[in-house]
C-alpha cells in the first residue's frame, strides 16, 4: 500500500548539534506537512510544503520538499532542549480524495542532552 | 485560533462497557474530522474520516460496528468505542480541517483521550 517512511526512528544529540529527519514516499505526494508532538502531548502543525523543490525556514528549522515530490526533510540547526519531541511528516497522496486524508510517517523521536 | 478540544482527556472503564469521546472545533467549522489511534512511541494510525452530515469512512481493518462515529454538526464529532476490551486501550486523537481553508490539508489536533479498559 501507499506508505510514508521516516528515518531515523530515534535520534539523540547533544545540545547545540544539528538534527535531520528524512521522509520518503512510495508515491508522489500532493503536499507534505510536518508536525511536532511533545512528550505526553498531541501533534502540532509546523508547516506545509506544496511545490517541487520548495524550501521553507522557521528560525532554526529548515524544511525541504524534493524535486520529485516523493521525499522531504526537516533540519534543525543548533538544537535546544526545547526541541525535544517526536517529529512526524505527513503526506497527501496525489490523486487522494478531496477530504485531505494524510498518511503519517513513523516519526523521529528526538532527545537533546544538555 | 484553530483550537480543537477533546473530552474526556482520560477514561478508565470496565471491559464490555461503551465509551464516548467527543471532539470539538472551538473557533472554526470543520466538515471533516479525523480519528486516530496512537500506541506508545508509535505513529498515528488513521481509523476513520468523519464527515458532517454523512457516514464516516473507515480505514481497512477498522470495525465500523465497534468504533461508532457521528458527526452531527460542523463543530462536533464523536467516537464511541462499543463493548470495549483491554486491547482497545490506547491514545485516541482527533483532528479537524478548517472548512474555510480549502487550499491546505492542515489538520488541527485535539489533546487526545487516554482510554484504559480493565
Amino acid at each position: 500500500g501507499q506508505q510514508v517512511m521516516q528515518i531515523p526512528q530515534y535520534q539523540h544529540v547533544q545540545e547545540g548539534e544539528d538534527f535531520t529527519t528524512y521522509c520518503n514516499s512510495s508515491t508522489t505526494l500532493s503536499n507534505i506537512q510536518w508536525y511536532k508532538q511533545r512528550p505526553g502531548g498531541h501533534p502540532v502543525f509546523l508547516i506545509q510544503l506544496v511545490k517541487s523543490g520548495e524550501v521553507k525556514k522557521q528560525k532554526r528549522l529548515t524544511f525541504q520538499f524534493g524535486e520529485a515530490k516523493k521525499n522531504s526533510s526537516l533540519h534543525i540547526t543548533a538544537t535546544q532542549t526545547t526541541d525535544v519531541g517526536t517529529y512526524f511528516c505527513a503526506g497527501r497522496i496525489d490523486g487522494g480524495t478531496s477530504y485531505g486524508k494524510l498518511t503519517f510517517g513513523q516519526g523521529t523521536i528526538l532527545t537533546v542532552h544538555p | 485560533g484553530a483550537v480543537v478540544s477533546q473530552h474526556p482527556s482520560w477514561v478508565i472503564c470496565k471491559s464490555g462497557t461503551s465509551v464516548k469521546i467527543e471532539c470539538r472545533s472551538l473557533d472554526f467549522q470543520a466538515t471533516t474530522m479525523f480519528w486516530y489511534r496512537q500506541f506508545p512511541k508509535q505513529s498515528l494510525m488513521l481509523m476513520a474520516t468523519s464527515n458532517e452530515g454523512s457516514k464516516a469512512t473507515y480505514e481497512q481493518g477498522v470495525e465500523k460496528d465497534k468504533f461508532l462515529i457521528n458527526h452531527a454538526s460542523l463543530t462536533l464529532s464523536t467516537l464511541t468505542v462499543t463493548s470495549a476490551h483491554p486491547e482497545d486501550s490506547s491514545f485516541y486523537i482527533c483532528s479537524a480541517r478548517d472548512l474555510l481553508k480549502t487550499s491546505t490539508d492542515t489538520q488541527y489536533f485535539g489533546p487526545g483521550t487516554r482510554l484504559t479498559v480493565l
